[in-house]
């Protein structure tokens, strides 16, 4: 079937440092995609949506980036704080979402 | 807090039982979904729910299922469990049925021993 999946398992940065965090879909009819976050034990957390009729999106802090040629998108977080780390996770539908397999964001002090 | 409200938090249980996992969404949220994560599965869909009916199912078992009662709290029964189903089970609830906005409970961690 379909997937949305992603490049790098973990990415290490330093505080205050930018982030980028991509991902790769293979369903050339997605219109929609979405961000998660997860802390530890707790359950994804919403953090921005793109629509395939826009290349960018900007939120507090994110940016998302869709280039629907190659298939891909990028999370973008400036500044990043301790408070990122989490595993980042994208995902593609309305309601019944296709996940990645998520990216581990360590945020070092 | 997302105000989606799962329990049990924990539950360890053998191979061959059955256990119900209840959910209650936010407050005004009609949509309820069920999402497991595993180590080597990740994050899938299960099912959804709407205002009580059944809305989308995803690759969720035989042995599975899933209601919606009147008040919309939500409830995933699992039986014949194995020792795959070892799992954190999700409940989501959004207000409509097509968002990607989904607010997650912190999950039911299920351990088949």
């Amino acid at each position: 079937g379909e997937s949305v999946g992603l490049h790098l398992p973990t990415l290490s940065v330093q505080e205050g440092d930018n982030s980028i965090i991509n991902c790769a879909y293979s369903n050339s009819a997605s219109d929609y995609f979405i961000w998660y976050k997860q802390e530890s034990g707790k359950g994804p957390q919403f953090i921005i949506d793109i629509r395939s009729n826009m290349d960018k999106r900007q939120g507090q802090r994110v940016t998302v980036l869709l280039n629907k040629t190659v298939k891909h998108l990028s999370l973008q977080i400036a500044a990043t704080q301790p408070g990122d780390s989490a595993v980042y996770f994208c995902a593609e539908g309305y309601s019944t979402l296709t996940f990645g397999k998520g990216t581990m964001l360590l945020v070092s002090p | 807090d997302s105000g989606v409200t799962q329990t049990p938090k924990h539950l360890i249980t053998a191979t061959g039982q059955r256990v119900t996992l209840r959910c209650s969404p936010r407050s005004g949220d009609l949509s309820v979904y069920w999402y497991q994560q595993s180590l080597d599965q990740g994050l899938q869909f299960l099912i959804q729910y709407y205002n009580g009916e059944e809305r989308a199912k995803g690759n969720i078992l035989e042995r599975f299922s899933a209601q919606q009662f009147p008040d919309l709290h939500s409830e995933l029964n699992l039986s014949s469990l194995e020792l795959g189903d070892s799992a954190l089970y999700f409940c989501a609830s959004s207000v409509g049925v097509y968002t990607g906005e989904l607010f997650f409970g912190e999950g039911s961690r299920l351990t088949v021993l």
